[in-house]
């Protein structure tokens, strides 16, 4: 089985300084692992995802996410945010193996303050 | 390339009725699967289709059911309307390459209201 854990439901950040966004997943196999936004009455939009290639994954807009098997974690972080950064983030896991089952995290909604 | 398309984009339904979504697929892309997000319960996995064949099963009652289409379209169906079912139903598809690091595209979602 495996589970997601975004610490944080709510996370706001002032224009310009640090996001960080914290993914814990609990996986009995490798795992696949995958960052998600969704901007309001939208569907979700792949940020980036780790294919176990390399433990620092760039994405779009900015987002990176470092793996880390000893923590289990997958923290999304970006340098400096930006007010058009605003939206729930979702972090996600599968168990590979041909699976396209995605379990996800409960989210973490952004604000940007000006 | 068109993204996912799902229709409707809303919809309301009163108890006891029953509703299907549609969801049509990226070109040339073989997996649909579908979630339910609620604000309560999150995003959770219903099923998965591919080569008109499901694949893969979530958690839910039977009253949620899916098919797809020799064109890969697919639809799910709600029987039984239930408050609870009141959900953004969101598709998502994939190549599949037989590889699960393949990317799943979201559609924008059918938000489902049962009165």
């Amino acid at each position: 089985a495996q589970s997601v854990t975004q610490l944080g439901s709510h996370v706001s950040v002032s224009e310009g300084a640090l996001v960080l966004l914290r993914c814990n997943y609990s996986s009995s196999v490798p795992p696949y692992l995958f960052w998600y936004v969704q901007y309001p009455n939208q569907g979700l939009q792949l940020l980036l995802k780790y294919t176990s290639a390399a433990t620092l994954v760039k994405g779009i807009n900015g987002f990176e996410a470092e793996f880390k098997k000893s923590e289990t974690s997958f923290h999304l972080t970006k340098p400096s945010a930006h007010m058009s950064d605003a939206a729930e983030y979702f972090c996600a896991v599968s168990s590979g193996a041909g699976s396209y089952q995605l379990t996800f995290g409960k989210g973490t909604k952004l604000s940007v303050i000006p | 390339k068109a993204g996912v398309t799902q229709t409707p984009r809303y919809l309301i339904k009163t108890r006891g009725q029953q509703v299907t979504l549609s969801c049509s697929p990226i070109s040339g892309h073989r997996s649909v699967s579908w979630y339910q997000q609620t604000p309560g319960q999150g995003l959770q996995f219903l099923f998965e289709y591919f080569s008109e064949t499901q694949r893969n099963k979530g958690n839910f009652p039977g009253r949620f059911s899916g098919r797809q289409f020799s064109n890969s379209r697919s639809e799910m169906n709600v029987s039984t309307l239930e408050l609870g079912d009141s959900a953004l139903y969101l598709c998502a598809s994939s190549f599949s390459s037989g590889v699960s690091t393949d990317t799943q595209y979201f559609g924008p979602g059918t938000r489902l209201t049962v009165l």
